[in-house]
């Protein structure tokens, strides 16, 4: 079954460590995106990945990091300079030729005490 | 400064009779605009897109008008189902930039028996 898995579906945390969510697909998409999602708001883009070995930060970058080793991974990690990590993460992919139409995985809760 | 809004955070409607949820958008450099359904805990599902050379987009019971000079779109579910109760989100995004969605605040759709 083709599909992005996202794990742990639940992520629990001390303030001032860093957590890395992991994100495969392997629907051999192209790109790979983070996004973050809080109550009441849309889906805001974190960092995006067009290919492999690069990435480009998106609207709210500060305090996160990824890496696009593999074309069906792209890890997020979380680092103590996020102000409030504690929010619902998705993970996406598209095919290069319908870069619009992203297909997400069922997401990670963070919750940093 | 929100690009993409969805005016209207939860929308209720009978079982069988039509479902309108509205978008509007501030940049005209949008030309691609998608509607995602989202249940809660878990990732987005594609729904249903529609170019800015059209107007009017059709898939089943989901259709989307896209009216550019009032930079609007909707889109209509009829007739609604009970599983059609979720958060709908809709996104747009530009050529110029391509692989990045904006995305709106979401509309929350309940089909009522």
């Amino acid at each position: 079954d083709g599909g992005i898995t996202q794990s742990p579906k639940y992520l629990f945390r001390k303030e001032g460590q860093n957590v890395t969510l992991s994100c495969e697909q392997n629907l051999n998409h192209d790109a790979m995106y983070w996004y973050r999602q809080d109550p009441g708001q849309g889906l805001r883009l974190i960092y995006y990945s067009q290919i492999v070995n690069d990435f480009q930060k998106g609207d709210i970058a500060e305090g996160y990091s990824v890496s696009r080793e593999k074309k069906e991974s792209f890890p997020l990690t979380v680092t103590s300079a996020q102000k409030n990590p504690t929010a619902f993460y998705l993970c996406a992919s598209s095919m290069s030729d319908s870069l619009y139409e992203q297909y997400f995985g069922p997401g990670t809760r963070l919750t940093v005490t | 400064d929100q690009q993409v809004k969805q005016n209207s955070p939860s929308l209720s409607v009978q079982e069988g009779r039509i479902s309108i949820l509205n978008c509007d958008y501030t940049n005209s450099m949008f030309d691609y605009f998608l509607w995602y359904k989202k249940y809660p805990a878990e990732g987005p599902t594609f729904l249903i897109s529609i170019s800015s050379i059209k107007d009017k987009n059709e898939d089943g019971r989901f259709t989307v008008f896209l009216n550019k000079s009032a930079k609007h779109l909707s889109l209509h579910i009829v007739p609604s189902q009970p599983g059609d109760s979720a958060v709908y989100f809709c996104a747009a995004g530009h050529t110029g930039t391509a692989s990045k969605l904006t995305f709106g605040t979401g509309t929350r759709l309940q089909v009522t028996l």
